[in-house]
């Protein structure tokens, strides 16, 4: 089925460091969410976006959908170790008839932290 | 709190022989969808429930079969596992009644065929 491209695949950083990542597609969407997971655990939603242009913040992320409604980045400030997981972003679009809402799935980014 | 229970957490099986994994929510959700996941992969729809109607993808194999017997609960059964079958199935629901509902996930289920 069709991914998004998510970037960076991973990132290897130091305790405190800022991280950015991003999705793109070449669909729109109407909705863009923001996933984390740990292992052996289901992903967790951080962020929703639901109007092209907004920026919102949940914390220490933040996260934006981007104008054309074909990309969203998410940005975690002074990481810590718990922000350890697979950062998943997943866009939807909205059908007329209600009951065929699929998530498309970036190809995640692995987050690891560097003690 | 509301939430999605998957159960079990760990499920160990035999080369073909059926097994199911629940899911249950208290979140009222009329959307309940199961997911496959391998390592390292982002979640694979297998198939989803719009209230009691079935949506099944066209990928997923005959194998996969799914019931939901009341707005609470959806099973996954396998019929006849292979080693390929061995992955994180995830559950999820979402309300649909609002472009503000999104999906929930559940812990997922660890499935180990051997």
């Amino acid at each position: 089925g069709q991914q998004l491209n998510q970037s960076p695949q991973s990132m290897f950083i130091q305790e405190g460091e800022d991280v950015s990542m991003n999705c793109t597609s070449s669909s729109i969407f109407n909705t863009w969410l923001w996933y984390k997971q740990e292992p052996g655990e289901g992903p967790v939603l951080l962020i929703a976006l639901y109007k092209a242009g907004e920026l919102t913040s949940n914390g220490r992320l933040t996260a934006q959908f981007g104008i054309t409604r074909k990309d969203s980045f998410l940005n975690i400030s002074a990481s810590i170790p718990s922000d350890v997981g697979i950062y998943f972003c997943a866009g939807q679009l909205w059908a007329s008839n209600f009951g065929n809402e699929k998530l498309t799935f970036g190809t995640g980014t692995r987050l690891t932290i560097i003690p | 709190d509301a939430m999605v229970i998957q159960n079990p957490r760990y499920q160990v099986t035999q080369f073909g022989k059926p097994v199911t994994l629940s899911c249950s929510q208290t979140l009222n959700h009329n959307v309940m969808y199961w997911y496959q996941q391998k390592s390292s992969q982002a979640p694979k729809l297998l198939f989803h429930y719009y209230d009691k109607d079935f949506n099944n993808e066209a990928d997923t194999p005959d194998n996969f079969q799914s019931r939901r017997p009341n707005t609470s609960f959806c099973f996954l059964d396998i019929r006849s596992p292979g080693l390929g079958d061995a992955a994180m199935y995830l559950c999820a629901t979402s309300s649909v009644r609002a472009s503000t509902d999104t999906q929930y996930f559940g812990p997922g289920t660890r499935l180990t065929v051997l």
